[in-house]
């Protein structure tokens, strides 16, 4: 059964400063791997989506790697803004299976 | 504008009742799911459907029924026999499966009188 940990579950950092949020799964036999934010009572906004075949994906100021044998991802953040203050939340999906699997999430502050 | 709405934002339910979540999408995708946020945890998913007049449990679908009867819409209701229905309540869609990009819709908080 595959499980996904983040770890911390709350981080908070100064603006200006590059960041590492942790994305951990147990099975490596993964489709691909999605980072999501949420904002507080709202929905989940898909950030990157990396494919099984790839080691890293580039939006903006968000950078995600993959390592499937090692069962880790993770995703920077350069230049943190207050603005992107929120959870971030990981999630994998395997091959054949119709479901993703997601982490607890990580709550980021960026204080001014 | 292209997007999943969810009504109503908050909904109360009251012992013995059974209520119904709506989800409606415009971006002409075929797979559409539910997945159910408690506070500090990740999201479950209760069902999912690929296509109209199909729809498949997920990992928590006890206490919980769907319906597909047209592509854009996968209501959600929660009856009588989920005896812990407070949560925050997402749906979601993506083109065909899981394995694509995932769109969400803003949630709906139920909470129990």
């Amino acid at each position: 059964k595959q499980e996904v940990t983040q770890i911390p579950a709350a981080l908070s950092v100064p603006e200006g400063e590059n960041l590492v949020l942790n994305c951990s799964f147990t099975d490596s036999a993964i489709y691909n791997l999605q980072w999501f934010r949420q904002d507080p009572g709202k929905g989940l906004t898909s950030l990157l989506l990396i494919q099984s075949s790839q080691r890293e994906q580039t939006s903006g100021r968000l950078n995600a790697s993959l390592d499937k044998s090692s069962g880790r991802s993770t995703l920077y953040i350069a230049a943190s803004q207050p603005g992107d203050s929120a959870t971030y939340l990981c999630a994998v999906s395997s091959r054949g299976a119709q479901k993703l699997v997601f982490g607890q999430g990580t709550r980021l502050t960026i204080n001014p | 504008d292209g997007g999943i709405t969810q009504s109503p934002k908050y909904l109360f339910r009251k012992e013995g009742q059974n209520v119904t979540l709506s989800c409606e999408q415009n971006l002409n995708h075929d797979a559409m799911y539910w997945y159910r946020q408690d506070p500090g945890q990740g999201l479950r998913l209760i069902y999912y459907s690929q296509i109209v007049n199909d729809f498949q449990k997920g990992d928590i679908a006890e206490g919980y029924s769907v319906s597909r009867e047209k592509k854009e819409s996968f209501p959600l209701t929660v009856t009588s026999a989920q005896k812990n229905p407070t949560a925050f309540y997402l749906c979601a869609s993506s083109i065909q499966g899981a394995g694509e990009k995932l769109f969400f819709g803003s949630g709906t908080q139920l909470s129990v009188l």
